[in-house]
């Protein structure tokens, strides 16, 4: 079956620093999310993307964050500068695709990125 | 606003025994309504889905859930557990807008007794 990857499975980084989470869509789809899931909470909606663009946005997704789609494969998360309560799982989905509409897809998870911030 | 209610965060069950897990959702219409499981350390595996029609809606790993329109719920139950089973179950919904964006509950954690 085919699956959504990411890498790194975990990270370690120092506050003020740079982290770029990185996730492989499923192939043939057209719709790409990020969600996160601080320790111990809900799992929340980032970001969504489609179309090279972002989609929509919660209001966790400040200008700290950006998306990228580089190539016609990948789909990375920037964190600008970390701060410590960015610490969490944070999971990249896939949906939708050709012909499908843009709502009622099954959203597909990948197994998700641990963040740690010290 | 949409928001999705799972009102029990624990639950411990013995092995055989059967399981039912509640998810309430408030939301103007009828959303599309799923079930994750999240196992230790794991992603988040899609359970099942409910998108209209039949109302009782199969699952895999012998997982069902029944949607209950006046009641606003979408209740998971098990008739026997394993303990492979012992996970977090997530009730999620998407409210028919364009994008496809989840609301999660707070997930109910399961333990499972041998």
């Amino acid at each position: 079956e085919p699956e959504v990857t990411q890498t790194p499975s975990h990270q370690v980084t120092q506050m003020g620093q740079e982290v770029i989470l990185r996730c492989v869509p499923i192939s043939n789809h057209l719709y790409f999310y990020w969600y996160r899931q601080i320790l111990g909470q809900k799992v929340e909606f980032l970001v969504s993307f489609y179309n090279n663009e972002i989609s929509e946005k919660s209001e966790i997704f400040d200008d700290q964050f950006s998306v990228e789609r580089p190539d016609g494969s990948n789909f990375t998360l920037k964190i600008r500068s970390t701060k410590l309560e960015d610490s969490a799982m944070y999971f990249c989905a896939s949906s939708g695709g050709p012909g499908q509409a843009s709502s009622g897809n099954t959203i597909y998870f990948g197994e998700g990125s641990w963040l740690t911030v010290v | 606003a949409q928001s999705v209610t799972q009102p029990d965060i624990h639950i411990t069950v013995s092995e055989g025994a059967s399981l039912e897990l509640r998810c309430n959702y408030s939301y103007g219409a009828t959303p599309y309504l799923f079930w994750y499981v999240q196992s230790p350390g794991q992603g988040l595996q899609l359970l099942l889905k409910y998108f209209s029609g039949d109302t009782l809606v199969q699952g895999i790993k012998g997982f069902e859930a029944e949607f209950k329109r006046s009641q606003s719920s979408f209740n998971l139950r098990k008739p026997s557990v394993h303990w492979s089973d012992a996970a977090e179950y997530f009730c999620a919904v998407d409210g028919r807008a364009a994008g496809n964006k989840l609301t999660f509950g707070g997930g109910t954690r399961v333990l499972v007794k041998p």
